[in-house]
């Protein structure tokens, strides 16, 4: 089974800076995908980002990018330009990529509270 | 654009009570997942159905049955409710079996007293 690990329950960072939220996962399978959900207090899922295995190339959407390490199975966030509609819970998800029949279930890390103080 | 839709928003039940969740999946997404979030955990998947028919099940409890009907929209039934089933609920659909793309409706509050 895959697990996901996030080690940093709480973080804050200050408006308009940079922070970069952790993430480990462990797995046996080469073809598979990654994502960060952020979930504000209205606690709606919301996809922030997205990474498939098979690419090299981290993936970027505006401010939001990831660096990740295939290899050392890490898949951290990093949030550039800090603002206040950020602060949520970000949970980073593994999916695995079973093409012939299978559903794609998402498996969650326990989250990491982020807060953006002004 | 069509999103997700669960109804009811919030549900307040008693002990061993049961109770109904719906989600109404975006037009023309053929496959639904649920997942189950109590209060500080993460999302746990609890069960999914593609095309009418089970595809895979989580950790869902005996307690507890679901299923898709024809016009793709599925059902979560919950007997003998007990404090801890207290969480919200999450409904998400893709398009088809092999999307990765899941798109999470906005949840049901289910409450247990």
């Amino acid at each position: 089974a895959q697990t996901v690990t996030q080690s940093q329950p709480e973080m804050s960072v200050q408006e308009a800076e940079t922070v970069t939220l952790s993430c480990t996962y462990d797995t046996s399978e080469s073809n598979y995908y990654l994502f960060w959900y952020k979930q504000p207090p209205s606690r709606q899922m919301i996809l922030v980002i997205r990474q498939e295995a098979y690419k090299q190339q981290n993936a970027t959407e505006n401010r939001f990018s990831v660096n990740f390490q295939k290899a050392a199975k890490s898949f951290s966030l990093k949030i550039s330009d800090s603002q206040l509609g950020d602060t949520a819970m970000y949970f980073c998800a593994f999916m695995n990529h079973l093409r012939g029949g299978s559903n794609y279930k998402l498996t969650f890390g326990k989250g990491t509270l982020l807060t953006v103080n002004p | 654009a069509a999103g997700v839709i669960q109804s009811p928003r919030h549900l307040i039940k008693e002990k061993r009570e049961t109770a109904t969740l719906k989600c109404y999946p975006i037009p023309r997404h053929d496959t639904v997942y649920w997942y189950q979030q109590g209060p500080g955990q993460d999302p746990q998947f609890l069960i999914s159905f593609y095309e009418k028919m089970q595809s895979d099940k989580g950790s869902i409890p005996d307690r507890f049955s679901a299923q898709q009907f024809s016009d793709y929209h599925s059902e979560l039934n919950m007997s003998s409710l007990e404090l801890g089933d207290s969480a919200l609920y999450f409904c998400a659909s893709s398009i088809n079996r092999d999307s990765y793309e899941q798109y999470f409706g906005p949840g049901t509050r289910l409450t247990v007293t």
